[in-house]
């Protein structure tokens, strides 16, 4: 079977870093995605990592270490636009699809 | 900048009933994707389509879901004979060569209600 886990809620105060971690079992990977999703919207792609080690994309950064079948999302000068969920992803089996984990939900506070 | 459509946005139904959903992808799109999530819980993987067929389904999209792509531009799900169960949002999602590094498009969602 497949699964990914990740922290259900983290809390955070505006400026602050925090870290969602993603640890997967898959039958096939191909690369770990992050994807964000404001309620009632549509999730929007952050970041995608397909080899180890770090992508940095602005005030977001995503890791992989595939031997650890794990990867973090990180998240800096936090912002109140960035509480939303947040969901890790992998890429598995052929046509590219995607295997969603359960979302991660980030509240930032003043 | 180009983005996927979904019609209707929400949609209420009665138990049995068949819902036809539909989704306008990115043109030069080449992989479509149909995902579910129920209120609060994951996004979860129904079916891919490339190259005028299914390509990979879920356990999920049984003999009761049903895609195709009539035409150029639309794609559409249906679901012959609605159970409460299938009340979700339905996000339909697209790409080209992005899919190769793990970004899907995707619409703004149809709620479905089965009452």
């Amino acid at each position: 079977g497949q699964s990914l886990e990740q922290p259900s809620e983290v809390t955070a105060v505006e400026g602050a870093i925090v870290q969602i971690n993603c640890t997967y079992q898959t039958s096939g990977f191909y690369g770990l995605s992050w994807y964000q999703q404001h309620d009632g919207g549509a999730p929007t792609f952050l970041s995608y990592n397909g080899l180890d080690g770090l992508e940095e994309t602005g005030r977001f950064s995503s890791f992989l270490s595939r031997s650890d079948s794990y990867g973090y999302l990180l998240l800096q000068e936090l912002q109140m636009k960035d509480s939303a969920s947040y969901f890790c992803a992998v890429r598995s089996g052929g046509y590219n699809k995607l295997i969603f984990g359960a979302g991660t939900r980030l509240a930032v506070h003043p | 900048e180009p983005e996927v459509t979904q019609t209707p946005s929400h949609q209420v139904t009665q138990m049995g009933q068949e819902v036809i959903l539909r989704c306008v992808p990115i043109s030069n799109h080449l992989y479509f994707y149909w995902y579910r999530q129920i209120l609060g819980q994951k996004v979860e993987f129904l079916v891919s389509f490339y190259n005028n067929e299914i390509s990979e389904k879920s356990e999920i999209f049984d003999d009761q879901f049903s895609v195709e792509r009539p035409d150029g531009s639309n794609f559409t799900l249906k679901i012959r004979s609605t159970k409460l169960e299938d009340s979700a949002m339905y996000f339909c999602a697209s790409s080209g060569l992005q899919a190769l590094t793990g970004e899907l498009f995707f619409g703004e969602g149809s709620r479905l209600t089965v009452l």
